[in-house]
């Protein structure tokens, strides 16, 4: 089993629709990411996790609601996206959430295309 | 407006021969840098790290540089291998720059047999 697993890896959906992804780890992390990648932008921080506690959330639209229900799991719920939401959304797990010398693990991504 | 900038989306270099990726950045409390690779289809995966009280890391074929003064940091490869090829990002951190870390926009490394 690889440490942090996504799913879906590719997901199409209409502006509509709600969808929701997933991410678990398998590290025995405490902490849990969702990052955004769009083309040509750096990633972006979009939901910090620590212990299932939200610390950390940057001004991200309310159309991107995160979910933890315990330290291994992390949801990403979609509704009403737009066109330009369309990006690389990345899960990542630390050992704690002060990350001054630790590092990330990522998952493989979600490939989104909202048309 | 980007704290951490890699200036160069792409770069190419014939097998053998010497990989200078370079990053630059504007927050002075970041005092703790990494560099992620990352292949199509897959996350990035931790490269190589270095301490602001450092100004040399070395891993093998890996050596980041750190200029504290002039703000910049860089990653050489040597010898490059075709394997290397991949998407190299830049990251920040710092105690007293939120902990979180910033990462520039990546530069594409290209490296030809």
């Amino acid at each position: 089993e690889t440490g942090v697993t996504q799913t879906p890896r590719h997901l199409v959906m209409g502006m509509t629709n709600k969808k929701s992804l997933k991410c678990e780890q398998h590290l025995g992390h405490n902490a849990m990411y969702w990052y955004k990648q769009s083309a040509k932008k750096p990633l972006e921080l979009m939901f910090v996790y620590s212990l299932e506690e939200r610390v950390e959330n940057n001004s991200v639209p309310s159309r991107f609601s995160p979910e933890c229900p315990n330290s291994s799991h992390l949801f990403l719920h979609l509704h009403t996206l737009q066109p330009e939401d369309s990006a690389l959304y990345l899960c990542a797990s630390s050992q704690e959430v002060l990350l001054v010398t630790g590092e990330l693990f990522f998952g493989e991504g979600s490939r989104l295309t909202v048309l | 407006d980007q704290q951490v900038k890699q200036n160069s989306p792409s770069l190419s270099v014939q097998e053998g021969r010497i990989s200078i990726l370079n990053c630059d950045y504007t927050n002075s409390m970041f005092d703790y840098f990494l560099w992620y690779k990352k292949y199509p289809a897959e996350g990035p995966t931790f490269l190589i790290s270095i301490s602001s009280i450092k100004d040399k890391n070395e891993d093998g074929r890996f050596t980041v540089f750190l200029n504290k003064s002039a703000k910049h940091l860089s990653l050489h490869i040597v010898p490059s291998q075709p394997g290397d090829s991949a998407v190299y990002f830049c990251a920040a951190s710092g105690v007293n720059a939120g902990n979180m870390l910033t990462f520039g926009g990546g530069t594409r490394l290209m490296v030809k047999p």
